[in-house]
């Protein structure tokens, strides 16, 4: 089965930063790619995702992750953090055969204003 | 278009009772799939179902249990609970098995004492 690493546990910026947070996966087959948030309160929301094509993928609020098959690498950033983009941020694999959904631990933002 | 809903929302129960979570799909989703989410852990994928049959399911002991309904709402249970079952529940639903975005509802937080 497929699993998910999520680098950082925690991490803090201040506004106008720049975010990178990185993801590795690891399985063997085709993958589709996906990058959740979970704003305080609120459910899991789609940010942005990848199945096929250009590698580098944009999604809303600004963001964007670069898929680099390499690496088995789909690491997420954003060019100016703002403090509203203060959540935690889920990394997800799936593999291309029928398999489920699977989730790295997750990424805590904190952006201080 | 209504989102995931799940129920109970919040529950309290002590070590060795069972407890029942209920989820309703997006309309028109087949697939829902369930999955634990604690804090460090991220989440923890349990099972999946389509049409009325469980596609896939995690690395969870006998204790968690599920089914689906032929109107596609799902419930999840768990026997003779322990404190480490304390999590959030989460139910996501999406039109096909192995579709690529899942849409997740809010939760059932279950607390074990």
């Amino acid at each position: 089965a497929q699993s998910v690493s999520q680098h950082n546990h925690h991490v803090i910026l201040s506004e106008a930063a720049s975010l990178e947070l990185g993801c590795n996966y690891s399985y063997g087959g085709t993958v589709n790619l996906f990058w959740y948030v979970q704003y305080p309160g609120q459910h899991l929301q789609l940010l942005l995702k990848y199945f096929s094509g250009d590698p580098l993928v944009k999604g809303i609020k600004g963001f964007e992750a670069e898929f680099i098959k390499s690496k088995f690498s789909f690491n997420l950033r954003k060019p100016s953090v703002q403090w509203s983009d203060t959540a935690e941020y889920f990394c997800a694999v799936r593999g291309n055969n029928n398999n489920d959904m699977r989730f790295g631990a997750g990424t805590r933002l904190t952006v201080k204003p | 278009k209504a989102g995931v809903t799940q129920t109970p929302r919040y529950l309290i129960k002590t070590r060795g009772q069972q407890v029942t979570l209920s989820c309703s799909p997006i309309s028109g989703h087949r697939s829902v799939s369930w999955y634990q989410q604690t804090p460090g852990q991220g989440l923890q994928f349990l099972f999946e179902y389509f049409s009325e049959t469980q596609r896939n399911k995690g690395n969870f002991p006998g204790r968690f249990s599920g089914r689906q309904f032929s109107n596609s709402r799902s419930e999840m249970n768990v026997s003779t609970l322990e404190l480490g079952d304390s999590a959030l529940y989460l139910c996501a639903s999406s039109p096909i098995a192995a579709a690529g975005e899942l849409f997740f509802g809010e939760g059932s937080r279950l607390t074990v004492l």
